[in-house]
């Protein structure tokens, strides 16, 4: 069954400092992998997407996320964090047929920034 | 362009009542996922609709149910409601070409949060 799993609850990050977020899935082939943030009282708003070609890949926000096959993994990055950054990111993995896209989340990772 | 759209923002029902929540997709896009997010957790696929369809769907009961309408707005019924029902239910929007092709981008509306009590 497909899965995505964010190890990590929670995680503070002194402004100015990097980031990198975990995120490991299971799926029977290379799914579409995504990362998308939810800022309180708003919606989900996606940061980035991996379908094939270039296993680094360029969001918005500067944001990056690597997919690495061997590792099931596509954690995302940020070199330097902004306040504004705290928020509540997720994983996803999603996969189409003729029947429909469908696209599972994992439970995500809160960001908390300190001054 | 207005985005995704739900309707209401909140609402608060008792055991046993029915729900109905809205949903207007992103202009252009003719395709509508529905997610129940329980408190601390991730969103959790329920359905999505094509064509007024159910095309996919996710590990909910059959109390869940949906609807599409010509214009791709849609609505999620939930019927018997139980206090584990109580979540921010979120209406997503797509595009789906023919054979099921799609950029995967899901645009999502602000949710409508149901509390039962």
């Amino acid at each position: 069954a497909q899965s995505v799993t964010q190890p990590d609850i929670h995680i503070t990050v002194s402004e100015g400092a990097s980031l990198e977020l975990r995120c490991n899935y299971s799926y029977g082939a290379t799914p579409y992998l995504f990362w998308y943030v939810q800022s309180p009282g708003q919606g989900l708003q996606l940061l980035l997407k991996y379908f094939s070609g270039d296993t680094l890949v360029q969001g918005i926000k500067g944001f990056e996320a690597e997919f690495k096959r061997s590792q099931s993994s596509f954690n995302l990055r940020k070199p330097s964090v902004h306040w504004s950054d705290a928020a509540e990111y997720f994983c996803a993995v999603g996969r189409g047929n003729t029947g429909g896209f469908k696209t599972i989340f994992g439970a995500g990772t809160r960001l908390f920034v300190k001054a | 362009d207005a985005g995704v759209t739900q309707s209401p923002t909140h609402l608060i029902k008792t055991r046993g009542q029915q729900v109905t929540l809205r949903c207007s997709p992103k202009s252009g896009h003719d395709t509508v996922s529905w997610y129940q997010q329980a408190l601390g957790q991730g969103p959790q696929f329920i359905f999505q609709y094509y064509e007024e369809e159910e095309r996919q769907r996710g590990n909910f009961p059959d109390r869940f149910s949906g609807h599409q309408f010509p214009n791709y707005s849609s609505e999620l019924n939930v019927n018997a409601l139980l206090l584990g029902d109580s979540a921010l239910y979120l209406c997503a929007s797509s595009t789906l070409s023919g054979g099921g092709r799609s950029s995967g981008e899901l645009f999502f509306g602000e949710g409508s949060r149901l509390t039962v009590l």
